[in-house]
């Protein structure tokens, strides 16, 4: 248990369905970050948001949408999206932009 | 762009035997970390190194900061069934800020009772 907790655990949605991913996080830290884990693929850092600004995306198309309310919270809205966008999502927070990060659990995501 | 070159992809190993992986990178790196993942869970930092050279301990695993700072060794003595999983390493070259940090594609590790 990092402290870090994503909900769900799993979701499997259609290619037109409108999904939100939830990312809690009570250790006070100040940054926050969504990854994308495909197999066999290195993580890829989609979104890092430090003082609930988001500060990186990473090319990242416009049918993942992050929002970032608190320094407590993120979420990562999808809509449209494609089947090879099925992955697990990872959720992680650091006390800031320049320290290690704590990975939640994920989110594992099947489009179909 | 950076890669990370990661070895060995996959480990098939005995319970109670020694186990060495290893990071390489084509540029010099100040950071290397090495994460495990175990089925179904997210990644969770081992060992953190800032220093080449530097040589650290976390239990059983023993990770060292290559003297080029291109690369890093990740060591597992006495392996134990709960070692299962896939071990990650993590690079950064410049700054401090997570958007530099780049991964490895992950080495599997299952462990034979």
């Amino acid at each position: 248990e990092t402290g870090v907790t994503q909900t769900p655990r799993h979701l499997v949605m259609g290619m037109t369905n409108k999904k939100s991913l939830k990312c809690e996080q009570h250790l006070g830290h100040n940054a926050m970050y969504w990854y994308k884990q495909s197999a066999k693929k290195p993580l890829e850092l989609m979104f890092v948001y430090s003082l609930e600004e988001r500060v990186e995306n990473n090319s990242v198309p416009s049918r993942f949408s992050p929002e970032c309310p608190n320094s407590s919270h993120l979420f990562l809205h999808l809509h449209t999206l494609q089947p090879e966008d099925s992955a697990l999502y990872l959720c992680a927070s650091s006390l800031d932009g320049e320290s290690e990060a704590f990975f939640g659990q994920g989110t594992r995501l099947t489009v179909v | 762009g950076q890669q990370l070159n990661q070895s060995p992809q996959s480990m098939f190993i005995q319970e109670g035997e020694d186990v060495s992986m290893n990071c390489t990178s084509s540029s010099i790196f100040n950071t290397w970390l090495w994460y495990k993942q175990d089925p179904g869970e997210g990644p969770v930092l081992l060992i953190a190194l800032y220093k080449a050279g530097e040589l650290t301990s976390n239990g059983r695993l023993t990770a060292q900061f290559g003297i080029t700072r291109k690369d890093s060794f990740l060591n597992i003595s006495a392996s134990i069934p709960s070692d299962v999983g896939i071990y990650f390493c993590a690079g950064r070259n410049y700054g401090g800020s997570q958007g530099n940090l780049i991964f490895g594609k992950g080495t599997k590790l299952s462990v034979k009772p």
